[in-house]
């Protein structure tokens, strides 16, 4: 089975400029997820999508990020403009089902690595 | 608010040392846990998860954790570690209202041979 596919895996940017991510989750899976990992730090979620509607975007930083989730299935996450501390890996994860439901796993990407100079 | 402390930031122990890493979390309902551990340049990968039923939960590659609901922990256990255990470890919680996956901080483990 595919696992979570993300890319690109490095990127480098200056500050002020933009950049996109892109994730395709595993076929089937309803919810997609956003997480940003500080070095030093456990991910913490942007942004959550059940099928192509956001469920949960409370920690996103809505003046300069921004995702969507279009057909329900890949989706991008974008940072415009970017600023240094934006500098982390931004993980895309997929499951099944809603969290919390029972069983319910969810499945991460490699990442994708953002250094903003 | 939910959150999940990880009491360790950094173990260094030798190759067929026990292991025991902890974790507790804050939240009033009921919750599902997980740990979750990163090997140098991979992805995270779920090691064992806690939904419902027997509080000690087996996962892959020999580890196991113990939920133990009137102290809010979920700690990780390895009777033997070896080199290849070298990672970083994290302990997450959702609830089975439909919350999202919060981590702890993380814990990095060092085996040595």
């Amino acid at each position: 089975e595919a696992g979570v596919a993300q890319s690109p895996r490095y990127k480098i940017i200056e500050k002020r400029q933009s950049v996109a991510f892109w994730c395709n989750p595993i076929s089937g899976h309803a919810t997609l997820y956003w997480y940003q990992q500080i070095l030093g730090q456990g991910p913490k979620l942007l942004i959550q999508f059940q099928n192509n509607g956001v469920v949960d975007d409370s920690q996103l930083p809505k003046d300069r990020f921004s995702a969507e989730r279009l057909k329900g299935v890949d989706s991008t996450l974008k940072i415009q403009p970017a600023k240094l501390e934006d500098s982390a890996v931004y993980l895309c994860a997929s499951s099944l089902d809603r969290p919390g439901t029972s069983g319910n796993t969810i499945y991460f990407g490699e990442g994708s690595w953002l250094t903003v100079v | 608010a939910q959150s999940v402390s990880q009491h360790n930031h950094h173990v260094i122990l030798s190759e067929a040392a026990s292991l025991e890493l902890g974790c507790n979390y804050s939240y009033g309902g009921t919750v599902n846990l997980f740990w979750y551990v990163q090997y140098p340049g991979q992805h995270l990968q779920l090691l064992l998860k806690y939904f419902s039923g027997d509080p000690l939960v087996k996962g892959i590659k020999g580890f196991e954790a113990e939920f133990i609901k009137s102290k809010f922990s979920f700690n990780l256990r390895k009777p033997s570690v070896q080199w290849s255990d070298t990672a970083e470890y994290f302990c997450a919680v959702n609830s089975q209202a439909g919350t999202a996956l919060i981590f702890g901080k993380g814990t990095t483990l060092s085996v040595s041979s």
